[in-house]
């Protein structure tokens, strides 16, 4: 079985540039998840999918951040415009819920901005 | 959310059992102890998870305490494969906080 399968692994932009992120999450997974991680530090959730629907996104910073998940599946990150502090590894998680809130997470994208 | 505590580094010989402790003393009669780990540059890999009762699998073996108050994760046969940021989490409402975690370093 595949598991979570971002891209890309790195992106190196300059500020004020717009950059994407793309997750395809395990089949049959409902929710998905976009963390980021800052360099020594544990994930930070910042939204969560349940199918179509975002039902956490209150760590999201809305001014330059978004995402979509339009089909239920893949899902998409957005910042525009990135600035420094933007520099971290985003990651993508899901899991299958029905009783099982197991997150299996993907590779991660590591994003450099200078 | 429930917080827990870690030791920021362990080391463990090579074949030895390595024993990652947690407190999570606030964590909620619902609340489910979740670890993961993280090897450099990858994204972070489910090990093992547990509500009150010891769970075991083919990675690790979970002990709780039976006030749920604090938690073991053990590898029987620690490798150098094993190196990594061990997280333990208290999972409520589907989230996960990650903490920093503990580094453990295994030696030859």
């Amino acid at each position: 079985e595949a598991g979570v399968v971002q891209s890309p692994r790195y992106k190196i932009i300059e500020k004020k540039q717009p950059v994407a992120f793309w997750c395809n999450p395990i089949s049959g997974h409902n929710t998905l998840y976009w963390y980021r991680q800052n360099l020594g530090q544990g994930p930070e959730l910042l939204i969560r999918y349940e199918n179509e629907e975002a039902v956490d996104d209150s760590q999201l910073p809305k001014d330059r951040f978004s995402a979509e998940r339009l089909k239920g599946v893949d899902s998409t990150l957005k910042i525009q415009p990135a600035e420094l502090g933007d520099s971290a590894v985003y990651l993508c998680a899901s899991s299958l819920d029905r009783g099982d809130d197991t997150q299996y997470f993907g590779p991660g994208t590591r994003l450099t901005v200078l | 959310d429930a917080k827990t505590t870690q030791p920021p580094s362990m080391d463990c010989a090579e074949g030895r059992a390595a024993n990652l402790p947690c407190n999570h003393s606030t964590i909620s009669g619902n609340e489910y102890v979740y670890w993961y780990r993280q090897i450099h540059s990858q994204g972070p890999q489910y090990i093992i998870h547990g509500l009150k009762n010891n769970e075991t699998n083919e990675m690790a073996s979970l002990i709780i305490t039976e006030d749920r108050k604090s938690s073991t994760l053990i590898l029987p046969h620690a490798t150098l494969r094993d190196t990594a940021v061990y997280y333990c989490i208290v999972e409520a409402a589907s989230k996960l906080t990650f903490g920093t975690g503990t580094r453990l370093q295994v030696t030859l």
